[in-house]
Formats: structure tokens, C-alpha cells, sequence
């Protein structure tokens, strides 16, 4: 079965931390996505890359930073962590334009205390 | 410009009644539709798509959608709810089939 693997499911860190959120897809899809998911606003992206070491802003990029060095792992990056980045996070991957939609991951919900 | 505007964001259907939860879509080309569940706590998952051809698409768990280009609707529809379809569910629009931009999200509760 296909999969698109978040390192951690629920995380707590404190203000001013920097945190790492890792994502790992095992397709060899070309691209990957990062979004926030926050009640009432649904989904926002973060950043995507559609290829290794490329990466694009996507939505509401301020705050995150991301790293993709080989072709199945895009990590977002928060360099100053902020109580306002307390959020559910979802890594998703595709293979590009086919039309085959999204794989997500199972999410890491961050709190920032 | 790309965009999905999901109309309701709750609604509640009682067990064995019809399920109806309404999707509107912009795009400039003939787009890729989706729709995805989302249980608590968990990623999302695909329930169904529309790239091309028929217009009527099915999916898992007895769901359906109809693309209406003329109307820029995507609604998913159940005959019949059943406890386990609560959750909350995403439509979502591509052009290309690279990036997808989301709904809002529509939370689904079924009454027993």
C-alpha cells in the first residue's frame, strides 16, 4: 500500500523552538505539498516542490521554511516556532498532471505553548 | 484563477436520509474535481474524482458526484447516511492536475 509517512502525530513545543516536521512519501511522486489545516479556513498551502531541492511558495508562506534533498522526503521548517503556528499539519504527494489527486499523510497536530 | 466554494459548513442528516453536501468551483479550463473525507484526527482521503468523461462519478462508501459545467457544481451525494459517514469532507479543484486548491470543509454529522 501506498504511503506518505509524517514522522510525528501530535507534537508540543515551546515559543521561539525550532521545529521540524519530516514527510516521507514512498510512490516516487515528483511532487510534494505542506499545508496547514485550521477550523473554518480548511486547507492553506504552505509550500510545494515539484522536484528535488526545488521548492515554491505557496499561500501563506511566512513563519516556514522547507528542504526537499532527495526525492521522497520534503521537510517544512519553523524557524521561531509561534503560538500562532499551532495548527494540524498535512504533507500530501502526487505524481504530478495525471489527475490522480493527492496522497496525504495522517497529519502532526503542533500546539505551541 | 482557481477556487472551490463549499456551501453549508455543517450539516446534519439523520441515519437512512438522503446526504447532499454542495460543492462550487472557478476555473478558467475544464478542471480535474475531487472530493475527500477527512475522519478526526486523521489525513485526508480520496472519496472520488472527475478528470474526463462521464460526467456521473462514483465513489467508495456509496458516494457519487455530478460534474454540471454549466452550473460549475461538483455536489456529492449518498442515498443513504449511515453513522459511519460522519466526518468532514473537502472538495477540491485543479487545472492541472499539480496543485489542488481546497474547499472550506463541510462537517457532516449523521443522527442516529
Amino acid at each position: 500500500d501506498v504511503k506518505v509517512t509524517q514522522s510525528s502525530r501530535y507534537l508540543v513545543k515551546r515559543t521561539g523552538e525550532k521545529v521540524f516536521l519530516e514527510c516521507v512519501q514512498d510512490m516516487d511522486h515528483e511532487n510534494m505539498f505542506w499545508y496547514r489545516q485550521d477550523p473554518g479556513l480548511g486547507l492553506r498551502l504552505i509550500y510545494f516542490s515539484y522536484d528535488v531541492k526545488m521548492k515554491e511558495k505557496g499561500d501563506i508562506p511566512e513563519g516556514y521554511s522547507v528542504s526537499r534533498e532527495k526525492k521522497e522526503r520534503f521537510s517544512l521548517i519553523l524557524e521561531s516556532a509561534s503560538t500562532n503556528q499551532t495548527s494540524m499539519y498535512l504533507c500530501a504527494s502526487n505524481e504530478g498532471a495525471t489527475g490522480y489527486g493527492y496522497t496525504f499523510g495522517s497529519g502532526t497536530r503542533l500546539t505551541v505553548v | 484563477a482557481q477556487s472551490v466554494t463549499q456551501l453549508g459548513s455543517h450539516v446534519s442528516v439523520s441515519e437512512g436520509a438522503l446526504v447532499l453536501l454542495r460543492c462550487n468551483y472557478s476555473s478558467s479550463v475544464p478542471p480535474y474535481l475531487f472530493w475527500y473525507v477527512q475522519y478526526p484526527n486523521q489525513g485526508l482521503q480520496l472519496l472520488l474524482k472527475y478528470t474526463t468523461g462521464a460526467t456521473l462519478v462514483k465513489g467508495i462508501n456509496g458516494f457519487e458526484a455530478e460534474f454540471k459545467k454549466s452550473e460549475t457544481s461538483f455536489h456529492l451525494t449518498k442515498p443513504s447516511a449511515h453513522m459511519s459517514d460522519a466526518a468532514e469532507y473537502f472538495c477540491a479543484v485543479s487545472n492541472t492536475g499539480n496543485q489542488f486548491y481546497f474547499g472550506t470543509g463541510t462537517s457532516l454529522t449523521v443522527i442516529p
